[in-house]
């Protein structure tokens, strides 16, 4: 199937400093991605919609100036998180959706560790 | 919010076959069945797809009621490495794939 790939797998930061995460579609094209966050034997919890060319949409409760996403290049996505805090630390996975019969493909993750 | 309802939990025998279950009444008509699945601490992995037709591939076969309210997942023959949480999933009506609590798959020897 089709590969989405995220950088870095695991980061250590400081509260305070930002942090940014990196997916990428390796073999595709990605008009849309979407950046989901999971905490400790919780399900998967959408944050926001990436559109390329264009701001992002964020679901309900996630502040869009603390989670930043830039979706400058249609295999490229970023979220950024600001001013890290502790209860950011969490396990953040991007989803990107490749063509027609809309399949979406995950990446492996990235675990964000705020001390 | 999951639009999909799951067992919280299933046990299945190394070598059989695993039957996973999804309820979707509220499923629109254009709406595909998602299977993935996802293994501690990995990002989850795409299982099967379809939308009023059965289908199959590689990993597993998905078998969708005629009134689409509902789908089983099959595993042919479990594994110890198909120990697992399968999620069910629909998109909303933006298109996006909001994640219920899924059910934890234990293959046992």
């Amino acid at each position: 199937g089709a590969v989405v790939s995220q950088h870095p797998s695991w980061v250590i930061c400081k509260s305070g400093t930002s942090v940014k995460i990196e997916c990428r579609s390796l073999d595709f094209q990605a008009t849309t991605m979407f950046w989901y966050r999971q905490f400790p034997k919780q399900s998967l919890m959408l944050m926001a919609t990436s559109n390329e060319g264009s701001k992002a949409t964020y679901e309900q409760g996630v502040e869009k100036d603390k989670f930043l996403i830039n979706h400058a290049s249609l295999t490229l996505s970023t979220l950024t998180v600001t001013s890290a805090h502790p209860e950011d630390s969490s396990f953040y996975i991007c989803s990107a959706e490749q063509g027609s019969g809309n399949t979406i493909y995950f990446g492996e993750g990235s675990w964000l560790t705020v001390v | 919010d999951a639009k999909t309802t799951q067992p919280t939990s299933m046990d299945c025998a190394e070598g059989r076959a695993a039957n996973l279950p999804c309820n979707h009444s509220t499923i629109s008509g254009n709406e595909y069945v998602y299977w993935y699945r996802q293994i501690h601490s990995q990002g989850p992995q795409y299982i099967i797809h379809g939308l009023k037709n059965n289908e199959t591939n590689e990993m597993a076969s998905l078998i969708i009621t005629e009134d689409r309210k509902s789908s089983t997942l099959i595993l042919p023959h479990a594994t110890l490495r198909d120990t697992a949480v399968y999620y069910c999933l629909n998109t909303d009506s933006w298109g996006k794939l909001q994640f219920g609590a899924g059910t934890q798959v234990v293959v046992t020897p």
